[in-house]
């Protein structure tokens, strides 16, 4: 099975920040991943696809880059409904597998 | 809109078996794949397996052989996820999926969720 590590597993951060997340892939997956973004209590939002590109109605503050194994989700500008933990998940090959997560808190 | 509605929460006992329904809307649903992945508590996300909505194929992960079923009713737009021999371990939200088919890997990525389903495996 493909392992994926995300880093940091949580990060603080104020208002109006730009913060970037990083997965890595224990092996290469092409563009073949996906970010998702879970607030408590709440079903997975699914953010980006092909490392890259937005889902419908996703604002364009959030961005990704990469490919092969090494992956970034960016948020810029920072605002209260931001706060929540954000998973990648590759979907490369089978089974699919999701990074530890990253809690986002308030600084 | 598209909507994926799931069933509500199951108290089940270790041995037994769970069934969960995810009814959905908005979309046509022969046309996609659905897929099951939970979430035991204060953990990541699983994926369980997928279901072609138009000719029943399934596709499951070898964590859950033998113990996963998915099926659905076409005539309905639902989808369901029976889960045998509970353990305590099987405790978790699970969650319904609509997968996008990706041509490259021959595989999906998610688009739609439905709201979770808490299943706890209890004595």
């Amino acid at each position: 099975d493909i392992q994926m590590t995300q880093s940091p597993s949580s990060l603080s951060a104020s208002i109006g920040d730009r913060i970037t997340i990083t997965c890595r892939a224990s092996q290469g997956i092409r563009n073949y991943l996906a970010w998702f973004q879970q607030k408590p209590g709440t079903a997975p939002k699914s953010l980006i696809y092909a490392a890259s590109s937005l889902q419908d109605g996703v604002p364009s503050k959030f961005s990704g880059s990469g490919s092969g194994t090494d992956f970034t989700l960016t948020i810029s500008s920072l605002q209260p409904e931001d706060f929540a933990t954000y998973y990648c998940q590759q979907y490369s090959s089978y089974p699919f597998t999701f990074g530890g997560g990253t809690k986002v808190a308030i600084k | 809109q598209v909507h994926l509605v799931q069933s509500g929460a199951e108290v089940q006992k270790p041995g037994a078996s769970v069934r969960v329904s995810c009814k959905t809307s908005g979309f046509i649903f022969t046309d996609h794949a659905m897929h099951w992945v939970r979430q035991a508590p204060g953990q990541s996300l699983e994926w369980m397996g997928w279901i072609n909505a138009g000719d029943g194929r399934t596709k499951y992960s070898q964590a859950f052989q033998g113990r996963l079923t998915i099926t659905r009713d076409t005539s309905a737009s639902t989808l369901y996820m029976d889960l045998s021999s509970l353990t305590s371990e099987d405790t978790a939200v699970y969650y319904c999926a609509r997968g996008i088919w990706v041509r490259g890997p021959g595989t999906y990525y998610f688009a739609s969720w439905g709201q979770g389903t808490l299943v706890t495996v209890s004595s």
